[in-house]
């Protein structure tokens, strides 16, 4: 697609439940990256996916987190058992390193309300 | 592991005026590539400037231009006449080394005003 594709571009849930983040990246961009936004909180580094390499999962805050990408394209974060903390923004964006520009295009981002 | 500090939450000047936003980052490598996005309200991430590391040059994109301080492990952002619409968001961010594999880490980022 022409940008990277984001949803849902909102979801609220009840603490407990497990929730599912889908991110569309750019056709051909073979990076891709989560962040999370957290009310008046800076972009925080979750995971790194980079062609066939194995991912990047240092930012990851606990093991209730997980994130697939699957045929290199399309990637899926999953929270299971929300927790209120984690309601904030999560931000997709990919890039084509190998252009050697590294720069990222963003989704419009997924806002998670726990209650 | 790299950090990328704003030491400016917020600010707010008025329109025309010049704003600096300032960066600063903690790195033991020599090539990396340093940027500036800005995050208006609609929550669309948009690159302002990039900057590789090995360039003394400092980048300059129309009315935004940085100071890129090697030594100082600086990179301040200068907007120039600004206006209203430049009001967002900016997040400084720094990728370390040119391999492909590198992660991009942002700072807490600093919300700009503009005012009319």
């Amino acid at each position: 697609g022409a940008g990277v594709s984001q949803s849902p571009s909102n979801k609220v849930t009840e603490k407990g439940k497990d929730v599912e983040l889908r991110c569309d990246p750019i056709s051909g961009h073979t990076a891709l990256y989560w962040y999370r936004q957290s009310l008046g909180q800076g972009l925080e580094f979750l995971i790194y996916f980079q062609g066939n390499s194995a991912p990047d999962k240092s930012g990851l805050p606990s093991d209730r987190f997980s994130a697939e990408r699957t045929g290199g394209s399309v990637s899926t974060l999953t929270i299971q058992r929300t927790q209120q903390e984690d309601s904030a923004v999560y931000l997709c964006a990919s890039s084509l390193p190998q252009s050697g520009a590294n720069v990222l295009t963003f989704g419009a981002g997924s806002r998670l309300t726990v209650l | 592991a790299q950090t990328v500090t704003q030491s400016q939450p917020e600010m707010s000047v008025q329109e025309a005026e010049t704003v600096t936003l300032s960066c600063t980052y903690d790195t033991s490598e020599s090539n990396y590539y340093l940027f500036w996005y800005k995050q208006p309200p609609s929550r669309q991430m948009i690159l302002v400037i990039r900057q590789e590391a090995y360039k003394q040059q400092n980048a300059t994109e129309n009315r935004f231009s940085v100071n890129f301080q090697k030594a100082a492990k600086s990179f301040s952002l200068k907007i120039s006449d600004s206006q209203l619409g430049d009001t967002a968001m900016y997040f400084c961010a720094f990728m370390k080394g040119m391999n492909r594999d590198d992660k991009i880490i942002f700072g807490k980022g600093t919300r700009l005003h503009i005012l009319p």
